[in-house]
């Protein structure tokens, strides 16, 4: 139990354009998702955190005009990156916690790429 | 504030050997720490945590980690390495506040030689 899954795996783009991600809990309800971006060799950076049915909260620094987060239900979350630009490639990882989790845990999806162009 | 700190950027073990990555947390309150690992291009998967009782915390794929209070640290490890444990190795807290957030290490490459 306790999957995420994330679409696509991988996106190609070019600068200007607008690419959304989605994540998906499979098999619970995912009360609250978290997005990440993850640069090579390097940490995961929390990016925001979003509660189904209310808006998201992003971590300082984040633009949230840039990275749209959208949670309308309990299985499903969207990131959209807008107006796409190389700076915006990295790997985007999101994650889900739910009543399943008691609250202590949080599962992964695979990751998202992004190569803007 | 929350924080962990992996000091070791790479750890290299020869197979069959016994491995530890470690970890030190800084936490406001009970800490509840975990442990994940990811492989190439993926997301991460969940190894084992630490949230009361035991020190000792068993987890997935042999793993264990020893929670520490008086030295604050959360130390993986596993009594013979595999080459299929190489892989990047990230120890998490989570705030004590807003239960959901969690803060991540830097991480640690796990390099297991033949």
């Amino acid at each position: 139990g306790a999957v995420v899954s994330q679409h696509p795996s991988r996106v190609i783009c070019k600068s200007g354009t607008s690419v959304k991600i989605e994540c998906r809990s499979l098999d619970f309800q995912a009360t609250t998702m978290f997005w990440y971006r993850q640069f090579p060799k390097q940490s995961l950076m929390l990016m925001a955190t979003s509660n189904e049915g209310s808006k998201a909260t992003y971590e300082q620094g984040v633009e949230k005009d840039k990275f749209l987060i959208n949670h309308a239900s309990l299985t499903l979350s969207t990131l959209t990156v807008t107006s796409a630009h190389p700076e915006d490639s990295s790997f985007y990882i999101c994650s889900a916690s739910g009543f399943q989790s008691s609250y202590n845990e949080q599962f992964f999806g695979p990751g998202t790429r992004l190569t803007v162009l | 504030a929350q924080s962990v700190a992996q000091p070791e950027d790479q750890v290299k073990v020869a197979e069959g050997n016994p491995l530890t990555v470690k970890c030190t947390y800084s936490v406001s309150g009970n800490p509840y720490l975990f442990w994940y690992v990811q492989y190439p291009n993926r997301g991460l998967q969940f190894l084992l945590k630490y949230i009361t009782g035991d020190n000792l915390v068993k987890g997935s794929y042999g793993f264990e980690a020893e929670f520490n209070k008086s030295q604050t640290s959360f130390h993986l490890k596993k009594p013979s390495a595999l080459v299929s444990d190489s892989a990047l190795y990230f120890c998490a807290v989570r705030d004590g506040g807003n239960f959901n957030k969690f803060y991540f290490g830097s991480g640690t490459k796990l390099n297991v030689k033949p």
